[in-house]
């Protein structure tokens, strides 16, 4: 079983859609992450939790709205998304912020 | 404000060279930086950290880095390169905030000729 698992791992949804993306993190770790990488360009944070709570919103437009109910899953909640929203999320986890952090394999989203 | 500079988008050497990835950081602290690698449809995986212990540093699959303060550089090597090394590279700092997080490279696409 991997340590972090990310589901689905490839989306496609219209623009008025609502859809989440799903992270579970088997390691015990505190913090968990969600990225957004997109084609020739950095890797961008979106947001930090830390013990459950938000520590980081990386000027995310409010499309995008994160849930962390418990230290081992990490929600991605989508509604009303762009087609420049299209990229693979990447969500992460680490024993605390500082640690090294350790990524799931992603979900390729598409929106039409 | 921390940032990373990776020179070169593609790298390409011949099965069996020494691989060499660029890295140059900027930060107003002492850093914390990573390197990680990527294969096609997969997530990051940490090669290897510098916390402020070894300058250098040995990381998994054969790759070690060595952190330079006065070239604020921290390149990534390996002396024989694999046709299993064709990924690609991700060099970050850690910001020095309480949340940590990370600054990424652009990348460096590493492509290995048989």
């Amino acid at each position: 079983e991997t340590g972090v698992t990310q589901t689905p791992r490839h989306l496609v949804m219209g623009m008025t859609n609502k859809k989440s993306l799903k992270c579970e993190q088997h390691l015990g770790h505190n913090a968990m992450y969600w990225y957004k990488q997109s084609a020739k360009k950095p890797l961008e944070l979106m947001f930090v939790y830390s013990l459950e709570e938000r520590v980081e919103n990386n000027s995310v437009p409010s499309r995008f709205s994160p849930e962390c109910p418990n230290s081992s899953h990490l929600f991605l909640h989508l509604h009303t998304l762009q087609p420049e929203d299209s990229a693979l999320y990447l969500c992460a986890s680490s024993q605390t912020t500082h640690q090294p952090q350790h990524f799931g394999d992603g979900t390729r989203l598409s929106i039409l | 404000a921390q940032s990373v500079t990776q020179l070169g988008s593609h790298v390409s050497v011949s099965e069996g060279a020494l691989v060499l990835l660029r890295c140059n950081y900027s930060s107003s602290v002492p850093p914390y930086l990573f390197w990680y690698v990527q294969y096609p449809n997969q997530g990051l995986q940490l090669l290897l950290k510098y916390t402020s212990a070894a300058t250098l540093v040995k990381g998994i699959n054969g790759f070690e880095a060595e952190f330079k303060k006065s070239e604020t550089s921290f390149h990534l090597t390996k002396p024989s390169a694999h046709m299993s090394d064709a990924a690609e590279y991700f060099c970050a700092v850690s910001d020095a905030s309480n949340t940590g997080k990370l600054i990424f490279g652009q990348g460096t696409t590493l492509q290995v000729k048989p």
